[in-house]
C-alpha cells in the first residue's frame, strides 16, 4: 500500500524549533518529489516546500524562507522539515504529499502548535 | 490572500449542478496544469482532477475540470449530499517558484 506517515508535530513556544518527518512506503521514494503542505485551523491549504528527488533544488513559500529547511534521506525513504524561529502563524496541520500528476497521495498530517 | 482566487462558497439543490471557478495569472494557471482537491472536515485532501481535466480512477464522472487561459473551472453535476466538502484548485507558479492553492470553496447541498 502506498503510504505517507508524518510525525514530529508538537506544542512549541514562539522562537522555538521542531523537526517534522514523513515516512514513505509502498512506492519507489527516489522517483518522486514530495512536498510539505500545511493548513492552519479553519483555513485553506498552503504549499510550504519541496525538493528534487536527488536532493538538489529546494523551493519554499516566501513566508518560511530562511526559517524552514527541507531535506530527504533516500536510504530511509524519508522527508524532513526542520522548522526554526517558529511563529504563531506557523500553527497548522502539516501534510506531506507525493507529486504524481498533482498531489496524488497525502499523509494524515501532524499538528504543529506555536504558543507561549 | 491566495494567489489563486476561488469563491468562498457555492450551493445548489440535490441533483443540480455547481461550478467552482479558479482564477490565476499567466505565471501559474496560464503556464501549468491545474489540479483540484476535495477535502472533508478532519480528513486529508484527495486529488479529484489532474492535468486540467483528467479524473483519477475511482472519481465519478459527475466531476469535471476545464481550463481556459488563466482560469479553471470544476464542475459537479448530479449534486449529492456526500459532495458537501471544501474544494481547492492548485498549480505551480513559475514566477514564485512555488506551489500555489486557491483559498478553497465550500460546497453546500441545500
Amino acid at each position: 500500500e502506498v503510504q505517507l506517515v508524518e510525525s514530529g508535530g508538537d506544542l512549541v513556544q514562539p522562537g522555538g524549533s521542531l523537526r517534522l518527518s514523513c515516512a514513505a512506503s509502498g512506492f519507489t521514494f527516489t522517483s518522486h518529489i514530495i512536498s510539505w503542505v500545511r493548513q492552519a485551523p479553519g483555513r485553506g491549504l498552503e504549499w510550504v516546500a519541496n525538493m528534487r528527488q536527488d536532493g538538489g533544488d529546494k523551493y519554499y513559500v516566501d513566508s518560511v524562507k530562511g526559517r524552514f529547511t527541507i531535506s530527504r534521506d533516500n536510504a530511509k525513504n524519508s522527508l524532513y522539515l526542520q522548522m526554526n524561529s517558529l511563529r504563531a502563524e506557523d500553527t497548522a496541520v502539516y501534510y506531506c504529499a507525493r507529486e504524481e500528476n498533482g498531489f496524488d497521495v497525502w499523509g494524515q498530517g501532524t499538528m504543529v502548535t506555536v504558543s507561549p | 490572500q491566495s494567489v489563486l482566487t476561488q469563491p468562498p462558497s457555492v450551493s445548489a439543490a440535490p441533483g443540480q449542478k455547481v461550478t467552482i471557478s479558479c482564477s490565476g495569472s499567466s505565471s501559474n494557471i496560464g503556464s501549468n496544469y491545474v489540479f483540484w482537491y476535495q477535502q472533508f472536515p478532519g480528513t486529508s485532501p484527495k486529488r479529484l482532477i489532474y492535468a486540467n481535466n483528467k479524473r483519477p480512477s475511482g472519481v465519478p464522472d459527475r466531476f469535471s475540470g476545464s481550463k481556459s487561459g488563466t482560469s479553471a473551472t470544476l464542475g459537479i453535476t448530479g449534486l449529492q449530499t456526500g459532495d458537501e466538502a471544501d474544494y481547492y484548485c492548485g498549480t505551480w507558479d513559475n514566477s514564485l517558484s512555488a506551489g500555489v492553492f486557491g483559498g478553497g470553496t465550500k460546497v453546500t447541498v441545500l
